[in-house]
């Protein structure tokens, strides 16, 4: 199994507070990215990185901010948590075209 | 507008069935990859295609680039095959578009 491991797994949060979540990987891959996966939608892609301190936003980015200051870690904020924000999120690596996906991280905002 | 659509989105059988699941797409791709996820849980990586044909175990996946479709069978299903498929393609700017999922139940 690729080493990508997402924090926390499980989280329930209140409207207006920050939330951070993070992703890290132990196989040094450049491609990083954060997705949501809500019923009826495939994944969507909210930030990704290339590189560190190199990001870009997605389709759903709107909210959220994520930052790469190594290449192990990409962490994903959410600012101000809205109830629309209630989801799982999912981080995957990718290299050479191969993907890997971590458990995904349950966040509730009450 | 879906670049990658899969049919069907839910799908019963009695194990021991033959199972398709199709996945067409609608952009240029450098590869193709079929995902497991079971109720609850992760994303787990089954083949990973951009050409012909792949087997590992019961689970067989075929890609056809000029006509932008992909298939995964599964041979002999098993109630523990019982999860949701996902197809996703990756285009040449290292970006992934997923489909919606299919939902498999395997009845024993």
């Amino acid at each position: 199994d690729a080493g990508i491991t997402q924090s926390p797994r499980h989280k329930v949060t209140e409207t207006g507070t920050p939330v951070t979540l993070r992703c890290h990987q132990t196989e040094n891959h450049r491609y990083m990215y954060w997705y949501r996966q809500d019923p009826g939608h495939g994944l969507r892609l909210i930030h990704y990185s290339y590189g560190v301190k190199d990001t870009d936003k997605g389709e759903v980015s709107d909210g959220y901010s994520v930052s790469r200051s190594k290449t192990e870690d990409f962490l994903l904020t959410l600012e101000s948590a809205t109830s629309s924000q209630t989801s799982v999120y999912f981080c995957a690596i990718s290299e050479q075209g191969e993907a890997f996906f971590g458990q995904g991280t349950r966040l509730t905002v009450v | 507008k879906n670049e990658v659509e899969q049919s069907p989105q839910n799908l019963t059988a009695q194990e021991g069935e033959f199972i398709t699941i199709n996945c067409s797409y609608s952009v240029g791709i450098s590869a193709l990859h079929w995902l497991q996820q079971h109720p609850g849980g992760g994303i787990v990586s089954l083949f990973m295609l951009s050409s012909g044909k792949k087997k590992h175990g019961r689970l067989i996946a075929t890609i056809n680039i000029q006509e932008k479709h992909s298939s995964l069978h599964i041979t002999a299903s098993h109630p523990r095959d019982s999860a949701v498929y996902i197809c996703a393609v990756r285009e040449a700017g290292n970006q992934f578009y997923f489909g919606t999922g299919t939902s498999l139940t395997v009845i024993p």
